[in-house]
């Protein structure tokens, strides 16, 4: 069982404020990171799957970047809305996802 | 259409009933996978398929059982169910980025 973390487990954000959280991961054997967001009583959707020491992902106002050898990545949300609140997941992937707890983001008006 | 549906939505059972929890994906994807969400804990491999003569055991796969019945369909059997089953199940398909069912929420009394 690979031990991937997330922190904070939960955040609260103002609207129009920006945030970010952490996903840690080992840093052997490394394959692939990925981020999915999951809003309630949806689906987990996939936002960004990483593969390279240094990779920036980019999708609207959602960031990430990876850090291989030191076995972390961020997610940034710039400039939060509403419609961004959901549960943020990372996952490590080598043959199969092992994925982290998630960080809970709630977006207040 | 939904790439990966899963039926049923919601189950109450009893304690020591069979139950089975069904798949089935429109995409080819070769890999699929079966997990269950409790709170706090996020997603948790129960077993997963590389394709349909591969089928591998995840971190928690005791009290569980699966079947690749054909490349589109992977079901999820519990033998005798019990309370500490409840959960939230998701089954997933895609070999890199994974695409989730909308989920099967289980009630075992």
């Amino acid at each position: 069982i690979l031990n991937v973390e997330q922190s904070p487990q939960s955040l609260h954000v103002q609207e129009g404020d920006s945030t970010n959280f952490t996903c840690s991961f080992p840093s052997s054997n490394f394959y692939a990171l990925h981020w999915y967001r999951w809003e309630t009583a949806k689906s987990p959707e996939a936002l960004f799957v990483m593969t390279l020491n240094g990779d920036e992902k980019k999708k609207g106002r959602i960031s990430a970047t990876l850090n291989t050898k030191e076995g972390y990545s961020y997610l940034y949300i710039k400039g939060s809305q509403p419609e961004d609140s959901a549960t943020y997941l990372c996952a490590f992937c080598n043959y199969k996802l092992s994925f982290g707890a998630g960080t809970t983001v709630t977006v207040r008006a | 259409d939904a790439d990966v549906t899963q039926t049923p939505r919601n189950r109450i059972t009893k304690t020591g009933k069979r139950i089975m929890l069904e798949c089935s994906q429109t995409k080819g994807h070769d890999r699929m996978y079966w997990y269950r969400q409790d709170p706090g804990l996020g997603l948790r491999l129960i077993y997963y398929s590389f394709d349909v003569k591969d089928i591998n055991k995840g971190e928690i796969s005791d009290g569980y059982s699966v079947s690749r019945q054909a490349q589109a369909k992977f079901s999820l059997s519990l033998e005798s169910a019990i309370p500490n089953q409840t959960a939230l199940y998701f089954c997933a398909a895609g070999g890199g980025r994974q695409f989730f069912g909308p989920g099967t929420r289980l009630t075992v009394l």
